[in-house]
């Protein structure tokens, strides 16, 4: 089976400190994606990844940065948290090529005070 | 721009069928993927359609149409368990990532 962990469940942050959250998976899939989940909003995409060191912007990336150094890695930064960043941040890999069957991470709820 | 419409909420009775429809408008366009939420938990694949026709996984089948931007998920012999978010998701290109949509909320009654 599939899996991908994320660093936290739950994180609580104060606004302005920098956020690291982190996803790993053990598949050994070539794509990775960072999404955040807000009510009535559905899953947006903040930053995509095809390969090590590879990353592509989302829909919303303003207010996030990206690293991928390891293929099984992928973190999201917050450089400067902002209450409008509190969400659910969700991670997702899948095979190269296999983008429509992406696997979930459980999920970082992370609240910005 | 782009833009996939879904019901926001659906209700149907244990043993029932239900359908959840789809439209979707976007500038490239390779594919339609389902999704399933449980409340508090991960988004996880359910089927998926690059051409038109119907696909059948069990109690679920999936249906597009992409002459008319459409695809829905049927459920059949509803179960209390089958109480969750549906997303819809469109593949824009061979590499691209997944546009979803907002879901839809089924509930499941006895």
């Amino acid at each position: 089976d599939v899996k991908v962990t994320q660093s936290s469940r739950y994180l609580v942050k104060r606004t302005g400190e920098k956020v690291f959250l982190e996803c790993v998976q053990d598949m050994d899939h070539e794509n990775m994606f960072w999404y955040r989940q807000d009510p009535g909003l559905g899953l947006r995409l903040i930053y995509f990844s095809y390969d090590v060191k590879m990353k592509e912007k989302g829909d919303i990336p303003e207010g996030y940065s990206v690293s991928r150094e390891k293929k099984e890695r992928f973190s999201l930064i917050l450089e400067s948290a902002s209450t409008n960043q509190t969400s659910m941040y969700l991670c997702a890999s899948s095979l190269e090529g296999s983008s429509y069957e992406q696997y979930f991470g459980p999920g970082t709820r992370l609240t910005v005070t | 721009g782009q833009s996939l419409e879904q019901p926001s909420e659906v209700t149907a009775v244990e043993g029932a069928i239900v359908q959840i429809n789809c439209t979707y408008q976007t500038s490239g366009f390779y594919g339609l993927s389902w999704y399933q939420q449980h409340d508090g938990g991960a988004p996880t694949f359910l089927s998926y359609n690059a051409l038109d026709g119907l696909e059948e996984t069990g109690r679920f089948s999936s249906f597009l149409s992409r002459s008319d931007s459409y695809g829905y998920l049927l459920l059949q012999e509803l179960q209390m368990k089958d109480s969750a978010s549906y997303f819809c998701a469109v593949r824009e290109g061979s590499q691209g990532n997944l546009i979803f949509g907002k879901g839809t909320k089924l509930s499941v009654k006895p």
